[in-house]
């Protein structure tokens, strides 16, 4: 069975700039989580869809934003680059119950100059 | 607030050298504990769930359990392959709330 997905695996971009990333979850499930891993802070939830809705959101800005299709892959947009948005982006699937494990994709590493 | 603390931040072992890492947590609505296993340059590889106090699960080398406010990761003759960071991280409504992991490095 195919795991997570995510594309690209890494990306440079500048000040500024937006940036999407994508993620094609586990076959059949219909949820997907983002976080953000970074040295310090460690691994931070961003959000979460089920069946193309946001069901979740954490703490951070607006400039971060997502969305889910039809077929429950996921993107995930960031607009107005900072360098400190720097970072392993993760993604993460499940079957949607609030008590099932998540399975996460190796990520995308931006990093912003 | 939510919180989940895992104790030691790095743990050197000789290869056969058993040991345990912690992960204490203090969460309103527990839904659920989840270990985690993460090499360099990887996403997190699901390892256990626990649901509830007593509960315990094993793996190879690896056990964990449950109580009402910490988890353990039991690791018993652990073998260089082991070596990885291993997160901790329970589930409230809508979220999970990862610790700060712990970095096993073991040598032959």
């Amino acid at each position: 069975k195919a795991g997570v997905t995510q594309t690209p695996r890494y990306l440079i971009k500048t000040r500024g700039q937006q940036v999407t990333l994508s993620c094609s979850p586990i076959s059949g499930h219909r949820s997907v989580s983002w976080y953000q891993q970074t040295p310090g802070q460690g691994l931070q939830f961003l959000f979460e869809y089920f069946s193309e809705t946001q069901r979740n959101k954490g703490n951070f800005p607006g400039r971060f934003s997502g969305r889910q299709f039809s077929n429950s892959r996921s993107e995930m947009n960031v607009s107005t680059l900072e360098l400190g948005d720097s970072a392993l982006y993760l993604c993460a699937s499940s079957t949607g119950g609030v008590d099932q494990p998540q399975h996460f994709g190796d990520g995308t590493r931006l990093s912003i100059l | 607030e939510d919180q989940v603390t895992q104790s030691p931040e790095a743990l050197r072992l000789q290869e056969g050298e058993s040991s345990s890492l912690n992960c204490s947590y203090t969460v309103s609505g527990l839904r659920g504990l989840f270990w985690y296993r993460q090499d360099p340059g990887k996403g997190p590889e699901f390892l256990f769930t626990l649901y509830s106090a007593g509960e315990e699960k094993e793996k190879e080398r690896l056990k964990a359990t449950l109580t009402k406010k910490e988890s353990f990761l039991h690791i018993t003759a652990p073998k260089p392959e082991d070596s990885a960071t291993y997160l901790c991280a329970v589930q409230t409504t809508g979220k999970l709330i990862f610790g700060q992991g712990t970095t096993l490095q073991v040598k032959p």
